[in-house]
């Protein structure tokens, strides 16, 4: 079993509609949560941060941690075609507090938001 | 101010041949990681580095070597190229150890 659980999809939803994406992991240790955005033939880029639990919000998006459940999400409100991506969730951390710049990653899932 | 610089873009290499992957970043950043990214398994992390002269494998180190000769620079070695490294290739840095990473744009790597 994987350590980071992500459904691939892929997903297709019409714009302004509300995005939903998930990982779970497995791993009580990890401590800092991420959402990255690929797009075709680029490298990821850095959506959300969090530490620990609770909501995070950042314009159209919200990240959630839920430690106790080992649950993350992603919401994205009046989903645009410009969000048609590939979004990586990711974690890291071990109880020294530090990840030494290591990540682990879900699968990815595949996100198109057609006008 | 570049980032994270991947070079070369696009390499297809023959079984058995080497090459290294180039990654330099002007950030200052003192970790340094090398991940492959293939279809259905997201990235992977194959080598990492905390600083100058420090690294250590990830969690698919076979077949690749590394080196941290300076902070800027942190090159990718495939020693003997297989079929099975066939892939995306993405360098990574970032300021700390609980920092999130900065990606460069990739090496897609062929190998036949």
């Amino acid at each position: 079993q994987k350590e980071v659980e992500q459904d691939p999809g892929p997903l297709s939803v019409p714009e302004g509609a509300i995005v939903s994406l998930n990982c779970t992991y497995s791993n009580s240790a990890f401590q800092y949560f991420m959402w990255y955005r690929q797009y075709s033939r680029k490298g990821p880029e850095l959506l959300m941060y969090t530490y620990s639990s609770g909501n995070k919000e950042d314009g159209r998006f919200t990240a959630q941690v839920d430690k106790s459940s080992k649950y993350i999400s992603l919401f994205i409100r009046d989903s645009q075609p410009s969000d048609s991506a590939t979004y990586l969730c990711a974690m890291s951390g071990n109880a020294g507090g530090t990840s030494y710049g290591k990540l682990t990653f879900g699968q990815g899932t595949i996100l198109t938001v057609h006008p | 101010n570049a980032g994270v610089t991947q070079t070369p873009k696009f390499q297809v290499l023959k079984t058995g041949q080497s090459m290294t992957l180039q990654c330099a970043q002007d950030m200052n950043h003192e970790y340094m990681s090398w991940y492959r990214q293939d279809p259905g398994m997201g990235l992977r992390l194959i080598h990492y580095s905390v600083g100058a002269g420090i690294t250590d494998q990830g969690e698919v180190p076979n077949g690749y070597n590394v080196s941290r000769s300076t902070t800027e620079d942190f090159p990718l070695r495939l020693l003997s190229a297989a079929p099975s490294q066939t892939s995306v290739y993405f360098c990574a840095s970032s300021y700390a150890g609980y920092s999130p990473l900065h990606f460069g744009n990739g090496t897609r790597l062929t190998v036949t």
